[in-house]
């Protein structure tokens, strides 16, 4: 049974551009949660995706979107990136929406 | 507005001795509380939970408390052990919707 995993680890892009990341759940979890957490917060809630539609969203601007995928993998796109989205991106799948989730290693996103 | 709140960003402790993180919280219609542990390079790892009808949980060294009329909830690490370093997150939600986190304590056991 393998975990979640998270790709890339490391990513550098440039104010104004798009950037995806990717996320494939833990086996048998239908349910992903992406969390941004900036240096010294904790992480922050944008968005769950439950058998492949949003099920609750943060207070992030429309540029962030998701996608999850019916092997229940998933993707956050951010588009014109922004200075402040400087930080580290967690993915998190779970059995269900309010069960226990597990999470990801992280990628972590510098714009520059 | 940050519902979950961690007052101490650190703390220090003797191997061997007790260590105890706090939390509190603002939002009443919570009813399910949980703890992250975070190594450095790692996502945040599950450690335990409870429910907001139970006032207490304890699975191995770790505790957790909840006291529902203070909005407060503590971990309890006895005995801590230097492999206990790490950040702790505390979280909670209401059913079904979003996890909320505070903003972590580093936990140093020192050996």
């Amino acid at each position: 049974e393998t975990g979640v995993t998270q790709s890339p680890t490391h990513l550098i892009k440039t104010r104004g551009q798009q950037v995806t990341l990717r996320c494939s759940s833990q086996s048998g979890h239908n349910t992903v949660s992406w969390y941004q957490q900036a240096l010294g917060q904790g992480p922050q809630f944008i968005f769950q995706y439950y058998r492949e539609e949003e099920n609750g969203r943060g207070n992030f601007p429309p540029r962030f979107s998701g996608l999850q995928f019916p092997n229940y993998s998933s993707e956050l796109n951010v588009n014109a990136l922004e200075l402040d989205d400087s930080a580290l991106y967690l993915c998190a799948s779970s059995l269900g929406p309010s069960t226990e989730a597990f999470f990801g290693q992280g990628t972590r996103l510098t714009v520059v | 507005d940050q519902q979950v709140k961690q007052n101490s960003p650190s703390l220090s402790v003797q191997e061997g001795r007790i260590s105890i993180l706090n939390c509190d919280y603002t939002n009443s219609m919570f009813d399910y509380f949980l703890w992250y542990k975070k190594y450095p390079a790692e996502g945040p790892t599950f450690l335990i939970s409870i429910s907001s009808i139970k006032d207490k949980n304890e699975d191995g060294r770790f505790t957790v408390f909840l006291n529902k009329s203070a909005k407060h909830l503590s971990l309890h690490i006895v005995p801590s052990q230097p492999g206990d370093s790490a950040v702790y997150f505390c979280a909670a939600n209401k059913s079904y919707q979003k996890v909320t986190f505070g903003t972590g304590t580093k936990l140093q056991v020192i050996p």
